[in-house]
């Protein structure tokens, strides 16, 4: 079965510094792995998906994350961060087993960013 | 606008009480999917249909009741809730993953 683990419940940056929010997967096949934003109260939004193309993803909101295949990571990163970034981030992983796929999550990370 | 719409989006409840969730996507996607999120805890997946068809159903209590009338609708009916079941009830919808899910905006649900 796959899984993601996410270092670090809560990572606090200034804003304008660089965010690195980091996600290991565990698969015994080429995984597919997705970051997901949730703001307060709100469903999950899809900031960027790896399925298998190129390694370096870019996503909205001028994130991106880099799939690295020795290091089992796929973490996110942002150059600048804004006020408009504090909110929990979750990274997943598509799971093949049963009768469909579906979607493991990670415990997620909360983003602070202060002024 | 994500394609995948909640309602009710709150919802207080007492533990005799039966109500329903509903979710409607028009994304034209062969999957949906119910997640639970309660504070502190990991997302939890619920249900899973495929099809219109149950496939998955990770143990969870039958007090909650699952039904996909059609590819474009699913609900989730409780009754006899407890106050741990106090969650942000979140439904999701793929086309094979592919593209990962898209989720609805949750009903954020309270049992008194």
């Amino acid at each position: 079965a796959q899984s993601v683990t996410q270092l670090g419940s809560h990572v606090s940056v200034s804003e304008g510094a660089l965010v690195l929010l980091r996600c290991n997967y565990s698969s015994s096949v080429p995984p597919y792995l997705f970051w997901y934003v949730q703001y307060p109260n709100q469903g999950l939004q899809l900031l960027l998906k790896y399925t298998s193309a190129a390694t370096l993803v870019k996503g909205i909101n001028g994130f991106e994350a880099e799939f690295k295949k020795s290091e089992t990571s796929f973490h996110l990163t942002k150059p600048s961060a804004h006020m408009s970034d504090a909110a929990e981030y979750f990274c997943a992983v598509r799971d093949y087993g049963g009768a469909t796929n579906k979607l493991i999550f990670g415990t997620g990370t909360l983003l602070a960013v202060q002024p | 606008e994500t394609g995948v719409t909640q309602t009710p989006r709150h919802l207080v409840m007492g533990m005799t009480n039966k109500k329903s969730l509903k979710c409607e996507q028009h994304l034209g996607h062969n999957a949906m999917y119910w997640y639970k999120q309660s504070a502190k805890k990991p997302l939890e997946l619920m249900f899973v249909y495929s099809l219109e068809e149950r496939v998955e159903n990770n143990s969870v209590p039958s007090r909650f009741s699952p039904e996909c009338p059609n590819s474009s609708h699913l609900f989730l009916h409780l009754h006899t809730l407890q106050p741990e079941d106090s969650a942000l009830y979140l439904c999701a919808s793929s086309q094979d993953l592919e593209g990962g899910a898209f989720f609805g905006q949750g009903t954020r649900l309270t049992v008194v």
